[in-house]
């Protein structure tokens, strides 16, 4: 299994309140990225990053920031909490495709609840 | 607009027998795919996947099928078993970049 761990793995917040998730991983894979998961959407891509200092927003951005200041680490900001965000949030980590070979390897999950 | 459409988003089978999970998709420049499994409380797993210049990819109990003319792509999983029942989601990489986008998943529930 590829070495990606997200903290926390469950977090309850109040709206307005400002939340960070990290994703962490040991694979020293180039690309990282950030997903939520919510019933009847699938995966939807939030940010992305193809390096250090390098991020770029996907499908879902609005509400969201994002960080990667080492390889290793992608963090996901929540300026304020809104009920919306409630959802499970997947870090997934790639390296640049060879041979047509575009696997994603993601973490454990964060399920967080905006009250 | 949806690029990738699971649209049924459960499927029953017994175990032992056959099952087929459908995915269709609307981009003609799409040219590989990808099939993950998540069961609950984990990350999605990568499954099995298939590039546009073949039109079958088979992994021991799974087979994806792609008919690139009706843009439709199946996994086959044969024999079934309890443990594949699992949320399946189909992928694709968006034109030219690394990433993906997925439908909606469809759950299977394989009965003993």
């Amino acid at each position: 299994d590829a070495g990606i761990t997200q903290s926390p793995r469950h977090k309850v917040t109040e709206t307005g309140t400002p939340v960070t998730l990290r994703c962490h991983q040991t694979e020293n894979h180039r690309y990282m990225y950030w997903y939520r998961q919510d019933p009847g959407h699938g995966l939807r891509l939030i940010h992305y990053s193809y390096g250090v200092k390098d991020t770029d927003k996907g499908e879902v951005s609005d509400g969201y920031s994002v960080s990667r200041s080492k390889t290793e680490d992608f963090l996901l900001t929540l300026e304020s909490a809104t009920s919306s965000q409630t959802s499970v949030y997947f870090c997934a980590i790639s390296e640049p495709a060879r041979d047509s070979s575009y696997e994603q390897y993601f973490g454990p999950g964060t399920r967080l609840t905006v009250t | 607009d949806q690029q990738v459409k699971q649209n049924s988003p459960s499927l029953s089978v017994q175990e032992g027998r056959i099952s087929i999970l459908n995915c269709d998709y609307t981009n003609s420049m799409f040219d590989y795919f990808l099939w993950y499994k998540k069961y609950p409380a984990e990350g999605p797993t990568f499954l099995i996947s298939i590039s546009s210049i073949k039109d079958k990819n088979e992994d021991g109990r799974f087979t994806v099928f792609l008919n690139k003319s009706a843009k439709h792509l199946s996994l086959h999983i044969v024999p079934s078993q309890p443990g594949d029942s699992a949320v399946y989601f189909c992928a694709a990489p968006q034109g030219g970049s690394e990433k993906l986008v997925f439908g909606k998943g469809m759950k299977l529930t394989v009965n003993p």
